[in-house]
C-alpha cells in the first residue's frame, strides 16, 4: 500500500499547455517535498512546504500544501520540453521519509 | 562544492554473487539514506544513518541486504547472494542534521543481476 498516492501516473502534453499533478495521503505530515528526476540522474529537490494552505511559486511551477497537511498539488503553467521528467512527492515526519511513485511527465515540442 | 557521489555507476553481476555499492555524501551532512528504485517506479526506502546513532534498517527487504557507514562519511550497501529481483537503481542521499527532509541525491548505481 502506497503511503503517498500520486496522480496521474503518466501525463503527456504539448508545449504551452498547463497541467496539475497531485499527491494525496490519509496521513498528516510535518512537511512535504517535491522532487524532479530526469533519466539517469538522482531526484533534485524543488520545494518544501510546511504550513497547511501554503502556496509556493518557483517560476512557472506553483506548489500548494493542503489545509490539513495531507495532500499537495503541483501546477505547471505553459509547460516546456525541459519540464519533462518524473515528479516525486515525499513526506516527512521526524526522520521518517517516504516517497510517492511519481508522475511521469512528457512535454512534446 | 561536490555533490553526492556513488560508485560504480553501473554494475552487472551474476545471480548468487555479492555486490558492494559505495556512497560519498556531501561533506558536513550527518544524515545518509539509501533507496531502491525499480524501473519505472518511485523510491523505496532501505536504510537511514544519522550521525553515530543506530541506523534505521526498517526498509531493508531481506537479511541479504546490509549497510555500513564510517562516522559521517562513506557508506557501503552490500547485497549478498544477489537475485534477479535485486536489479534496480540504488540511490544514496544525504542531508544536514535537523534538515533530513531536504535530501541531496547522488546519480545512483544501476545494478543488473543476470
Amino acid at each position: 500500500t502506497q503511503l503517498l498516492e500520486q496522480s496521474p501516473q503518466f501525463l503527456s502534453i504539448q508545449e504551452g499547455e498547463n497541467l496539475t499533478v497531485y499527491c494525496n495521503s490519509s496521513s498528516v505530515f510535518s512537511s512535504l517535498q517535491w522532487y524532479r528526476q530526469e533519466p539517469g540522474e538522482g531526484p533534485v529537490l524543488l520545494v518544501t512546504v510546511v504550513t497547511g494552505g501554503e502556496v509556493k511559486k518557483l517560476k512557472r511551477l506553483t506548489f500548494q500544501f493542503g489545509d490539513a497537511r495531507k495532500d499537495s498539488s503541483l501546477h505547471i503553467t505553459a509547460a516546456q520540453p525541459g519540464d519533462t521528467g518524473l515528479y516525486l512527492c515525499a513526506a516527512h515526519n521526524n526522520n521518517d521519509m517516504r516517497f510517492g511513485a511519481g508522475t511521469r511527465l512528457t512535454v512534446k515540442p | 562544492g561536490a555533490g553526492v557521489s556513488q560508485s560504480p555507476s553501473n554494475k552487472v553481476t551474476e545471480k548468487g554473487k555479492d555486490v558492494e555499492l559505495r556512497c560519498d555524501p556531501i561533506s558536513g551532512h550527518t544524515a545518509l539514506y539509501w533507496y531502491r528504485q525499480r524501473l519505472g517506479q518511485g523510491l523505496e526506502f532501505l536504510i537511514y544513518f544519522q550521525g553515530n546513532s543506530a541506523p534505521d534498517k526498517s526498509g531493508l527487504p531481506s537479511d541479504r541486504f546490509s549497510a555500513e557507514r564510517t562516522g559521517e562519511s562513506v557508506s557501503t550497501l552490500t547485497i549478498q547472494r544477489t537475485q534477479q529481483e535485486d536489479s534496480a537503481v540504488y540511490l544514496c542521499a544525504s542531508s544536514f542534521w535537523g534538515r533530513s527532509y531536504e535530501q541531496y541525491f547522488g546519480p545512483g548505481t544501476r545494478l543488473t543481476v543476470t
